[in-house]
């Protein structure tokens, strides 16, 4: 069972495009972070939301937590070729294995110039 | 800056060999954690460590390892390498606030 849906899988845009991306669940989680791999390399966090309903800004990046938080989205505006990557959320669950995460699989992103 | 150093970036090894990934962080964390990652898998859990010599099973075990000896090391251990755990190996640490991920092994089993 697949926790967290992210959605699109692949998304291929051209550079100066909007964009916004997914991450649902029938579950509720304490948190969920957003992470960006580049190939070759380990996901490194971008954000980590807590509260239902909070935004959060990061540059040109928007995220947010839904109110019941079992969901959430990332928005880019203007897009960058430097954006390219694959994005994923994961979420805390809390409770006593709060420090476990649980992934989803990843929307890939490519801006093309 | 905070880090969790992996070992090795590529490894190739021969099936049925014993194989060690290494995995170092500076950060204090209390737990740490391995995954693999495969395209249209996502990352799968393999095992995580809530403290020194504490370990627990996470999604897929199975032909896998682990030792913490210390707070600050988590080794993964393919006890006979097979060629359907080529793969690439990411080792994580920190908690529900997030992870500090490796830049991880991409190990290839012939």
């Amino acid at each position: 069972t697949q926790l967290l849906e992210q959605s699109p899988q692949f998304l291929s845009i051209q550079e100066g495009e909007n964009l916004t991306v997914y991450c649902n669940s029938s579950s509720v989680f304490s948190s969920l972070q957003w992470y960006r791999q580049e190939p070759g390399e380990g996901p490194v966090l971008l954000v980590t939301v807590v509260t239902g309903g909070e935004v959060k800004k990061l540059k040109r990046l928007t995220f947010q937590f839904g109110d019941a938080r079992k969901d959430s989205s990332l928005h880019i505006t203007a897009a960058q070729p430097g954006d390219t990557g694959l994005y994923l959320c994961a979420g805390a669950r809390g409770g006593g294995s709060n420090y476990k995460l649980t992934f989803g699989k990843g929307t890939l992103l490519t801006v093309n110039p | 800056d905070v880090k969790v150093t992996q070992s090795s970036r590529y490894l190739v090894k021969r099936t049925g060999e014993k194989v060690f990934l290494e995995c170092v962080q500076d950060m204090d964390h209390e737990n740490m954690f391995w995954y693999r990652q495969d395209p249209g898998l996502g990352l799968r859990l393999i095992y995580f460590s809530y403290d020194v010599k504490m370990k627990e099973k996470g999604d897929i075990p199975e032909g896998y390892s682990v030792s913490r000896e210390k707070k600050e090391r988590f080794s993964l251990i393919l006890e006979s390498a097979s060629t359907n755990q080529t793969s690439m190996y990411l080792c994580a640490s920190g908690g529900g606030r997030g992870y500090t991920f490796g830049s991880g092994t991409r190990l290839t089993v012939v």
